[in-house]
């Protein structure tokens, strides 16, 4: 299995553009969950989704976030404006829906919004 | 809200030296989960416990789940440049997919 994959792995933009991470989840896998890892707050959920659908929402900052999976092996998350305090990295992970609910993470993106 | 509070956050030994990381939670979990994350990579699940007093071994790390489910241990035997990294714990409860991370115990092994 090719593991979890993350794109782009770095991003760059400045502030106010539109930015979207994509992840495509191992096979097989229900769960899918965005984190933001950055040093001071280390690793946040962002949101989760099980088969496809948007289960909790909480950790998303704020209204400029937003998350699809439109369908089992594809999800995107959109950053519109994107703000500098935005910059860290962003990590997909996937798991099976039955305990213990082990997650496979991707390498990440590293996003800079200068 | 569940926390787990892992110690130390940073951790700076030399090679062929022992170490103890802990994870700890006033909460109980189904189940632990130990990950490494190496620079510029994600987190990479090690090992998980998942009953109370449980024991695993990899090689030179050995994984302990407390008796309450409250919290874990990693301890590494002999340690070296390799180790390093930052290990995060992780608990899941009940049928919640999600999992609980802790802010993790950056580990460097000097040659």
């Amino acid at each position: 299995d090719a593991g979890v994959i993350q794109s782009p792995r770095h991003e760059v933009t400045e502030m106010g553009q539109e930015v979207t991470l994509r992840c495509k989840p191992i096979s097989g896998h229900n769960s899918l969950f965005w984190y933001r890892q950055t040093m001071m707050r280390g690793l946040e959920l962002l949101i989760y989704f099980n088969n496809n659908v948007p289960i909790d929402d909480s950790g998303m900052p704020e209204d400029r976030f937003s998350a699809k999976m439109p369908n089992a092996s594809f999800s995107t998350l959109k950053i519109q404006p994107s703000e500098p305090r935005d910059s860290a990295v962003y990590f997909c992970a996937s798991s099976q829906t039955r305990g213990p609910y082990e997650q496979y993470f991707g390498p990440g993106t590293r996003l800079t919004v200068t | 809200t569940q926390l787990l509070e892992q110690s130390p956050q940073f951790l700076s030994i030399q090679e062929g030296e022992n170490l103890t990381v802990y994870c700890n939670s006033s909460s109980v979990f189904s189940s632990l989960q130990w990950y490494r994350q190496e620079p510029g990579e994600g987190p990479v699940l090690l090992v998980t416990v998942v009953t109370g007093g449980e024991v695993k071994k990899l090689k030179r790390l050995t994984f302990q789940f407390g008796d309450a489910r409250k919290d874990s241990s990693l301890h590494i035997t002999a340690a070296q440049p390799g180790d390093t990294g930052l290990y995060l714990c992780a608990g899941a409860s009940g049928s919640n997919y999600k999992l609980t991370f802790g802010k993790g115990t950056l580990l460097t092994v000097n040659p």
